[in-house]
């Protein structure tokens, strides 16, 4: 059974760009959430979809969004990137509900703004 | 606003010897608790969860315990070895739906 898979693994963007990174649950899965890691800040929750729907959403301005299609694939797009958003992006996947499942981990998006 | 916290934030013991890793949350009004583990530059492996009805949880020679009354709960790794060098993140989902991550232990086994 495949994993959770993301891409791309690593890109370089310009401050000001926008980046879409995507994000593939493992089959069956139809909660995804996705996740910021900054050795400064930690991991930190930006948000949840289940069926397509938004359902929780961590602290974030409105530059980050995302959406959920319907496969279960998601994307998440950063708009006008600041030097700050250099971080790990991690996806996640879950069977039910986030709050009550396991989570499964891809490997990660490296995004480097400069 | 759940706050997690994780002590030590790094650990080096020689192989064999058990772990012991702590993590504290501030609000008890939890739905689990879960423990990951990652290894340098990659994602998150789950290795235990603890639903909040629930005391402790066991997978091979690792052991979680919860105590939500107290906001704790703390990974026992039996028997280290080289390859348990990692870092441990603990994460609480609260019944507000806010899932928190503490800072992580990062524990270094010596062969």
């Amino acid at each position: 059974k495949a994993g959770v898979t993301q891409t791309p693994r690593y890109l370089i963007k310009t401050r000001g760009q926008q980046v879409t990174l995507s994000c593939s649950p493992i089959s069956g899965h139809r909660s995804v959430s996705w996740y910021q890691q900054t050795p400064g800040q930690g991991l930190q929750f930006l948000f949840e979809y289940f069926s397509e729907t938004q359902r929780n959403k961590g602290n974030f301005p409105g530059r980050f969004s995302g959406r959920q299609f319907s496969n279960s694939r998601s994307e998440m797009n950063v708009s006008t990137l600041e030097l700050g958003d250099s971080a790990l992006y991690l996806c996640a996947s879950s069977s039910g509900a986030l709050s009550g499942n396991t989570i499964y981990f891809g490997e990660g998006s490296w995004l480097t703004v400069v | 606003k759940q706050e997690v916290t994780q002590i030590p934030a790094a650990l080096s013991v020689p192989e064999g010897e058990n772990l012991v890793l702590n993590c504290s949350f501030t609000d008890s009004a939890i739905y689990n608790l879960q423990w990951f583990r990652q290894d340098p530059g990659k994602g998150l492996t789950s290795l235990l969860l603890i639903q909040s009805s629930q005391r402790e949880q066991t997978s091979g020679r690792l052991n979680a315990s919860l105590d939500k009354s107290s906001g704790r709960s703390t990974l026992y790794i039996a028997a280290s070895q080289p390859g348990d060098s990692a870092t441990y993140l603990c994460a609480v989902w609260s019944n507000d739906y806010k899932l928190s991550f503490g800072a992580g232990t990062t524990v270094t086994v010596r062969a």
